[in-house]
């Protein structure tokens, strides 16, 4: 069975550093894997995606992921953090079902 | 957001009663699921959807049912609404051209009193 896992449940960083949200997973077959902002009281907001192809993927608000496949490891990453990007972030792998198996979450925390 | 909408957006209701969660999209597409959000659960699948009156149970599908008659609109229901139930519901919509992503809907808070 698919399965996702964020080993941290907070990351505190300091505006204006990189910051890093660490996902592995665990699939059978080719990963499809995803990264989903949620700010509260909001519905899940995609943020990029790896397919298949470059490694180092971009997507919305300056965010970038690493997709590692060696390490099965899919790993969020921003040069400078701003602190409208607090929130709660999650990771998703998409199975051989066509269903969404998400990971608990990291709570994101830029301090000023 | 992705053309997805659920209703109500917050329901308060007693233990015992049926409940029924709305979701309808606009955007044509084919798989839709239910997910309810838990601290420290992240978010867990409840039913899922391929196309009309195709639907399948997820990992926590005791005390849930689900229709799907059109398209457009996915139902989840309670059929007796306990304590255990009370969370938040996101409604997901996916395509079926290739691996793309899911959109979701704003969520339901529903509280079982």
């Amino acid at each position: 069975a698919q399965s996702v896992a964020q080993p941290e449940d907070q990351v505190n960083v300091a505006e204006g550093n990189p910051l890093t949200v660490k996902c592995t997973y665990s699939v059978s077959g080719n990963p499809y894997l995803f990264w989903y902002v949620q700010y509260p009281n909001r519905g899940l907001q995609f943020l990029l995606k790896y397919i298949t192809g470059d490694n180092l993927v971009k997507g919305s608000y300056g965010f970038e992921a690493e997709f590692n496949k060696s390490q099965t490891s899919f790993h969020l990453k921003k040069p400078s953090a701003l602190v409208s990007d607090s929130a709660l972030y999650f990771c998703a792998v998409r199975d051989n079902r066509q269903n969404f198996v998400f990971g608990p979450g990291t709570r994101l925390s830029v301090l000023p | 957001d992705a053309g997805i909408t659920q209703s109500p957006r917050h329901k308060v209701t007693e233990t015992g009663t049926p409940v029924t969660l709305r979701c309808h999209q606009t955007e044509n597409h084919r798989y839709m699921y239910w997910y309810r959000q838990d601290p420290g659960h992240g978010l867990r699948l409840i039913h899922y959807s391929y196309g009309v009156k195709d639907t399948d149970k997820g990992e926590v599908s005791d005390g849930y049912s689900v229709s799907r008659s059109k398209t457009e609109d996915f139902l989840l229901t309670l059929e007796s609404a306990t304590s255990s139930q009370t969370s938040v519901y996101f409604c997901a919509i996916s395509g079926d051209r290739g691996p793309t992503e899911a959109f979701f809907g704003q969520g339901t808070r529903l509280t079982v009193v």
